[in-house]
C-alpha cells in the first residue's frame, strides 16, 4: 500500500533551468509534507516542508506547491545547480505528530553542466 | 548544535548471525528517535520509533528489534540476521512535536 508516490525515478534537467519534482499521496489525512534530499551513502536532509493550510511554501531556489484537491505536490528548484544532483523524497505525516511520516520511492535528479 | 551517530558505517554478515546497530544523538533532550530502512530501489520504510527511554513501537512485524536504554541511545537488534534484511539503514530524530526528522549518516548491511 504506497500511500506516497513519487512517479518518476529519475529526472534530469540542464544547469540553469527549473527542476520540478512530482509526489502524489492518497491519504487525504495527511497534514504536513516534506521534501528530503539525500546523496550516496548519506542520511536524507530536511530541505522544505509545508502545512496542509497552505498551498505554497518558498525558501530560495526551492518552492512547494501542495494541491490537496489532486493529493498531489511538487517541489520547484529554479535555478538548478549541478549540486542539486541527488535523490528527493517526498514524505507525508499525519496529525500524530512525526511518527507517522510516510516516504516516497525517491527521485533521483541530475543536473547538467 | 545537535549530531546524530551511527556505527558502523557498513556491514557484512553472514546470515543466522546476530546483528546490533547503534544510534546516539549529542545535543537535544528527550528526542523522539526512529529506525528507517531503505531497500534497494525503494523508499524509507519506518521500522521502529521510540518516545522515551524503554518505549518502542514497531511499525512492522520482521525479524528485527529495538531498544532505547538510554535517552540519547537507539539499538536496533536481530538474534538471527536473513538475506532479507540487508539494505541501508538510517536513524533519525526529532523534537516534541516537530514533523522534521534528522538522519544519521546510516549503515549499509548486507547479509550474505
Amino acid at each position: 500500500d504506497q500511500q506516497v508516490k513519487q512517479n518518476s525515478p529519475s529526472l534530469s534537467v540542464q544547469e540553469g533551468r527549473i527542476s520540478i519534482l512530482n509526489c502524489d499521496y492518497t491519504n487525504s489525512m495527511f497534514d504536513y509534507f516534506l521534501w528530503y534530499k539525500k546523496y550516496p551513502a548519506e542520511g536524507p536532509t530536511f530541505l522544505i516542508s509545508i502545512s496542509s493550510i497552505k498551498d505554497k511554501n518558498e525558501d530560495g531556489r526551492f518552492t512547494v506547491f501542495l494541491n490537496k484537491s489532486a493529493k498531489h505536490l511538487s517541489l520547484h528548484i529554479v535555478p538548478s545547480q549541478p549540486g542539486d544532483s541527488a535523490v528527493y523524497f517526498c514524505a507525508a505525516s499525519l496529525n500524530t505528530g512525526g511518527f507517522k511520516t510516510i516516504f516516497g520511492a525517491g527521485t533521483r535528479l541530475f543536473v547538467k553542466a | 548544535s545537535q549530531t546524530i551517530h551511527q556505527w558502523p558505517a557498513t556491514l557484512v554478515q553472514p546470515v543466522g548471525s546476530p546483528l546490533s546497530l547503534e544510534c546516539t544523538v549529542e545535543g537535544t533532550s528527550n528526542p523522539n528517535l526512529y529506525w528507517y530502512r531503505q531497500a534497494a530501489g525503494r523508499g524509507l520504510q519506518l521500522l521502529f520509533y521510540s518516545v522515551g527511554i524503554g518505549q518502542i513501537s514497531s511499525e512492522v512485524p520482521q525479524n528485527l528489534s529495538a531498544s532505547r536504554p538510554q535517552d540519547r541511545q537507539f539499538i536496533l537488534s536481530s538474534k538471527k540476521l536473513l538475506l532479507s534484511d540487508s539494505g541501508f539503514y538510517l536513524c533519525a530524530w526529532s523534537v516534541g512535536g516537530g514533523y522534521e526528522q534528522y538522519f544519521g549518516p546510516g549503515t549499509r548491511l548486507t547479509v550474505t
